[in-house]
């Protein structure tokens, strides 16, 4: 079975500030890991995956994150906030050898200026 | 090369009434998710098809029910409509297993 736990279902960050958004994850197989974001009123826009290889992804918008299989984690981070990144963050999980998606609970960010 | 196609983009009906939302996945994508997401509550999963087949669905009740024809577009029937079903219904298609999903920009349901 795959689920996905994203910390904190509010963040606030001041303009300039780092970005950090938790997701950690439990699947029995070798995952793939996905970061989207949704603008109001929008569908979800993936920001960046992890399927193989290299554990830092690098994605849209100068957001990355780190896959760390002895956490189980995949966390989001950005160095410095912009006011256009005001947005739900959703992470998801999904693997080679079943389709289905799981999606945690998302992460709502504001942008503090 | 056109994305993941919701129709209509907005839906008033009243309580009772039924419901549907249709889907066009992109062009090769087998498999599409349908989700509900009402306000405050992030991604509710609904239903998952691959292949015209119904793979999964989520803990909704039977009033919510869809299918997949022959081209992979999909649709999604709500019966007996209830206030609660007002939210944002979106559809997402992907190619493969593991590949990511592409979302569509939704079909917001107002039932009054």
């Amino acid at each position: 079975a795959q689920s996905v736990t994203q910390l904190g279902s509010h963040v606030s960050v001041s303009e300039g500030a780092l970005v950090l958004l938790r997701c950690n994850y439990s699947s029995s197989v070798p995952p793939y890991l996905f970061w989207y974001v949704q603008y109001p009123n929008q569908g979800l826009q993936l920001l960046l995956k992890y399927t193989t290889g290299a554990t830092l992804v690098k994605g849209i918008n100068g957001f990355e994150a780190e896959f760390k299989k002895s956490e189980t984690s995949f966390h989001l981070t950005k160095p410095s906030a912009h006011m256009s990144d005001a947005a739900e963050y959703f992470c998801a999980v999904s693997h080679a050898t079943g389709n289905q998606f799981y999606f945690g609970t998302g992460t709502s960010l504001t942008v503090i200026p | 090369e056109a994305g993941v196609t919701q129709s209509p983009t907005h839906l008033i009906k009243t309580r009772g009434q039924q419901a549907t939302l249709r889907c066009s996945p992109i062009s090769g994508h087998t498999s599409v998710y349908w989700y509900q997401q009402a306000l405050g509550l992030g991604l509710q999963f609904l239903l998952w098809y691959d292949e015209g087949e119904e793979r999964n669905r989520g803990n909704f009740p039977p009033r919510f029910s869809g299918r997949q024809f022959p081209n992979y577009s999909s649709e999604l029937n709500v019966n007996a409509l209830e206030l609660e079903d007002s939210a944002l219904y979106l559809c997402a298609s992907t190619l493969t297993w593991g590949a990511e999903a592409f979302f569509g920009q939704g079909t917001r349901l107002t039932v009054v």
